[in-house]
């Protein structure tokens, strides 16, 4: 059974950092690509950022780029999201999903259940 | 970055009618459009990609239409569990990929 599970997430002050991880199983991780995706609270869903199969190339939101660094680890199967220089509006419920399609057309088939974090003082 | 918008807001429907969503694209997405369902406490399900296919295990109470930049989800006979949260997400020109802020589904 194909599973996506986030954790790292919780309660950190403005300007400081967190690391989310997603564990995948049930699929050829190389094969595809990962993303993460948040929703603030009472609030619609905003794409963050992805990594492609290989690890090769990576995405940003201009929210979060200079900020956030997505990564992946083959052996652990696992994608990172490490957070720096977080701000009030980072608050949201963090999930990752997996991309399907092709020729450049992706979409997301399967998500995790996600993971919280709050940026406050 | 493409805008999506969705329409209603809010849709109140009794089980057993038809639900017909919206989703609009601010440029054309061709048919590189697909359809989640978001449930408390559940994870984000795929619906539909394609603008017209049905992921895999999705009752076939659910179809997609449209293309360009108009889109429609239809829900042929609202069933209790389909009482949701209805996102579109446009996956035709990324980075970044861009939703539609929800259509909600609730009882009549």
């Amino acid at each position: 059974e194909l599973q996506l599970l986030e954790s790292g997430g919780g309660l950190v002050q403005p300007g400081g950092s967190l690391r989310l991880s997603c564990a995948a199983s049930g699929f050829t991780f190389s094969s595809y690509d990962i993303s993460w995706v948040r929703q603030a609270p009472g609030r619609g869903l905003e794409w963050v950022s992805g990594v492609s199969g290989s690890g090769a190339s990576t995405y940003y939101a201009d929210s979060v780029k200079g900020r956030f660094t997505i990564s992946r680890d083959k052996s652990k199967k696992t994608v990172y999201l490490q957070m720096n220089s977080l701000r009030a509006e980072d608050t949201a419920v963090y999930y990752c999903a997996k991309l399907d399609g092709s020729w450049g057309y992706l979409y997301f088939d399967y998500w995790g259940r996600g993971t919280p974090v709050t940026v406050s003082s | 970055e493409i805008v999506m918008t969705q329409s209603p807001a809010t849709l109140s429907v009794s089980p057993g009618e038809r639900a017909t969503l919206s989703c609009r694209a601010s440029q054309s997405v061709s048919s590189n459009l697909a359809w989640y369902q978001q449930k408390p406490g559940q994870a984000l399900r795929l619906l539909i990609y394609g603008a017209s296919t049905r992921a895999t295990g999705i009752p076939g109470r659910f179809s997609g239409s449209g293309s360009g930049t108009d889109f429609t989800l239809t829900i042929s006979s609202l069933q209790s569990e389909d009482f949701a949260v209805y996102y579109c997400l446009q996956y035709d020109k990324w980075p970044p990929f861009t939703f539609g802020p929800g259509t909600k589904v609730d009882s009549k």
